[in-house]
Order: C-alpha cells, then sequence, then structure tokens
C-alpha cells in the first residue's frame, strides 16, 4: 500500500458543479502538498500545509479551495471549474516543512480531473 | 522561478543499454533530486543529491552533480523495459525554498 493515497483516481465533472479530491498519508509526516500537471508543463505547485496550516498558496485561483483538517488529510473542494483546468492533481507529503518544503516528496498515484 | 531542464525530452533504447538524461537549471541550489513517474501514476523519488557531493549511486541509478555548469545528470545503467517512464529532475533552489520540477524526460525501453 502506497504511503499517500488519493481518491477518486478519475473524476469527470461538469463546470458548475462541485466536488472534492481527498488525500491522505500514512508516514506521519507533517507537510503536505497539491500539484497540478498539466500535459507538457512543468508540475506546478498549488498549495503547500505544514502542522495543518496553509503556508503556500501560489496564486491559484479561488475555485480552488484547499482544507487541511489534520495532518494526515488534504482535500482539494473544486467549483466552477474551467476546461483548462483538466489535468492531474497530485498530492504529496514531506516530513517537514523545515528549510522550506526542501527534502524528499513523497506522492500518491494522483487524481485524473477532466472538466467539461 | 528557476526551473530544471531535461535532456532529451524523449529518449528511445534498448534493453541492456545504458541510459542517461541531464538537467540543467539557473540558480544556487540546496540539492537536486531525481523523480520517476509511470504512465499517469504519481511520482517516485529515486534520489537526492546535495549541492556539496559530486556523484551519488543507488543501484543501477548514478547521479553526478556539477554546479560550476549548473547541471546533473542520471545514468541508469542495464535498463530494462521496466524502466519504461518519464524522469524529471527538481531542484531545491537556496533562495526560493521550495522544489521546481522540469518537463521530464520520456524513456522507453524496448525489450
Amino acid at each position: 500500500e502506497t504511503g499517500v493515497t488519493q481518491t477518486p483516481r478519475h473524476l469527470v465533472m461538469g463546470m458548475t458543479n462541485k466536488k472534492s479530491l481527498k488525500c491522505e498519508q500514512h508516514l506521519g509526516h507533517n507537510a503536505m502538498y497539491w500539484y497540478k500537471q498539466s500535459a507538457k508543463k512543468p508540475l506546478e505547485l498549488m498549495f503547500v500545509y505544514s502542522l495543518e496550516e496553509r503556508v503556500e498558496n501560489n496564486s491559484v485561483p479561488s475555485r480552488f479551495s484547499p482544507e487541511c483538517p489534520n495532518s494526515s488529510h488534504l482535500f482539494l473542494h473544486l467549483h466552477t471549474l474551467q476546461p483548462e483546468d483538466s489535468a492531474l492533481y497530485l498530492c504529496a507529503s514531506s516530513q517537514s516543512w523545515t528549510g522550506g518544503g526542501t527534502g524528499e516528496l513523497f506522492f500518491g498515484e494522483g487524481s485524473r480531473l477532466t472538466v467539461l | 522561478s528557476q526551473q530544471g531542464e531535461e535532456d532529451p525530452q524523449a529518449l528511445s533504447i534498448q534493453e541492456g543499454e545504458n541510459a542517461t538524461m541531464n538537467c540543467s537549471y539557473k540558480t544556487s541550489i540546496n540539492n537536486l533530486q531525481w523523480y520517476r513517474q509511470n504512465s499517469g501514476r504519481g511520482l517516485v523519488h529515486l534520489i537526492l543529491i546535495r549541492s556539496n557531493e559530486r556523484e551519488k549511486h543507488s543501484g543501477r541509478l548514478r547521479v553526478t552533480l556539477d554546479t560550476s555548469k549548473k547541471s546533473s545528470s542520471l545514468l541508469i545503467t542495464a535498463s530494462r523495459a521496466a524502466d519504461t517512464a518519464s524522469y524529471f529532475c527538481a531542484t531545491a533552489d537556496t533562495g526560493f525554498q521550495k522544489l521546481v520540477f522540469g518537463t521530464g524526460t520520456r524513456l522507453l525501453v524496448s525489450p
């Protein structure tokens, strides 16, 4: 079993829908991340949480809303998305945010999102 | 922000051959990391090399780092079909303090 679990693995939604992506880590890590991976583009860091506190928000549109209720769980709430938001959304964790998150990242398998 | 750029973008080899991928970056770094991603899956950490290290080995992987040229290479020896994947370098900028990923090298190893 992977240390970082993401659900659902695939999601298709209309532009007016509201859905959520879920991430759970079983590694005892203190930092969790959301990344967006689009075709032929570098991985884009979206949000970082350290000890349940948001420490990074990389100018992400408000239609993406993260939530970190505890250090093991991370959600990405989605509403009124656009077709260009279709991508693979990856959750990751690391031991800590100390040093700005430059240590090893452990990724989940990703949630493939398609916005119609 | 700085970004590691991998070269080549795609590489096709036969099983048993060695595969070399390169990564160039722009500014001073704390460390450089290599990750692997199978199609449609998450990234898996392969190796981390710190700025004061020049070479590191892990199994069939060999990573070198040349900070004067701001470049790194990943060598996979005796490749296998199961090595088929995309490989990404990620740099930890001393100032930016976050990992920044490149666009990756797609490696295809044919039996």
